[in-house]
C-alpha cells in the first residue's frame, strides 16, 4: 500500500541553525511533492511545490530536495528562527485532481 | 486563510444526530477538499468536489455526504453522527498551474458525545 513517512520524533534545534526534514515515500510514484507548515489550531499553509523533474527549490530560507530514486524529499530551513516552530507537512501528488495524500508531520521547535 | 471561511469553528452534538459543516470559498476554485486531521493518522481525504454537483469519495468516506450546488459552497454532512468522527475537519480548495497547491480554512473542531 502507499505510505508517506516523516520523523515522527519531534525535531529540537538551536536558533540560527540549518533544520532538516526528511518525508520518505513507498508504492508511489508522484507528480508533485509539497510542503506545508500548520501552527496549532490552524489549517496548514503552503509553502512549496518541488516536481519529480525538479531536483531543488528554493524559497528564501526554505530549500527543498526531491529524489525519485531514493523516493525521498528533504526540507531545510537555514538561519532558523523560533517563528520557524510548527508542525511541517509533505504531502504528494499523482496529479489526478490535487487529491493529495499527507504525512503525519513533523514538529518542530527552534529554540532561542 | 483568506478566502476559505469554514463554519460552526466548534462544535459539539450527540450520537446519533445529524451534522453539516459549511465551507464557503471566494477564490473561484473548481476543486474543493473536506480532511479529517486525527492524532497518528495525519490528513485524511473524505469527499472532494471538481464542479457544481461534481462530487466523488476520498480515503475514508463512509458516514459522510457532501454537497456542491454552487463553487463557493461545499458541504459536509455526518448523517449519524458517532463518537468515531470526534476529530478536525478541513476544507480546502486547490489552485493549479505553475503555483498549484491547497488554500485551507482554519477548521472545525467537532465533538461527538
Amino acid at each position: 500500500s502507499q505510505k508517506i513517512e516523516q520523523n515522527s520524533e519531534a525535531l529540537n534545534i538551536q536558533e540560527g541553525k540549518t533544520a532538516t526534514l526528511t518525508c520518505n515515500y513507498t508504492n508511489y510514484s508522484p507528480a508533485y511533492l509539497q510542503w506545508y507548515r500548520q501552527d496549532p489550531g490552524r489549517g496548514p499553509v503552503f509553502l512549496l511545490l518541488i516536481r519529480e523533474n525538479e531536483k531543488e527549490k528554493r524559497k528564501e530560507r526554505l530549500k527543498v530536495t526531491f529524489d525519485t530514486t531514493l523516493k525521498q524529499s528533504l526540507f531545510h530551513i537555514t538561519a532558523s528562527q523560533p517563528a520557524d516552530s510548527a508542525t511541517y507537512l509533505c504531502a504528494l501528488d499523482n496529479n489526478q485532481g490535487g487529491k493529495l495524500i499527507f504525512g503525519q508531520g513533523t514538529e518542530l521547535s527552534v529554540k532561542p | 486563510d483568506a478566502g476559505i471561511t469554514q463554519s460552526p469553528r466548534h462544535k459539539v452534538t450527540e450520537t446519533g444526530t445529524p451534522v453539516t459543516l459549511r465551507c464557503h470559498q471566494t477564490e473561484n476554485h473548481r476543486y474543493m477538499y473536506w480532511y479529517r486531521q486525527d492524532p497518528g493518522h495525519g490528513l485524511r481525504l473524505i469527499h472532494y468536489s471538481y464542479g457544481v454537483k461534481d462530487t466523488d469519495k476520498g480515503e475514508v468516506s463512509d458516514g459522510y455526504s457532501v454537497s456542491r450546488s454552487k463553487t463557493e459552497d461545499f458541504l459536509l454532512t455526518l448523517e449519524s453522527a458517532t463518537s468515531s468522527q470526534t476529530s478536525v475537519y478541513f476544507c480546502a480548495t486547490y489552485r493549479t498551474g505553475d503555483v498549484a497547491g491547497y488554500t485551507f480554512g482554519s477548521g472545525t473542531r467537532l465533538t461527538v458525545v
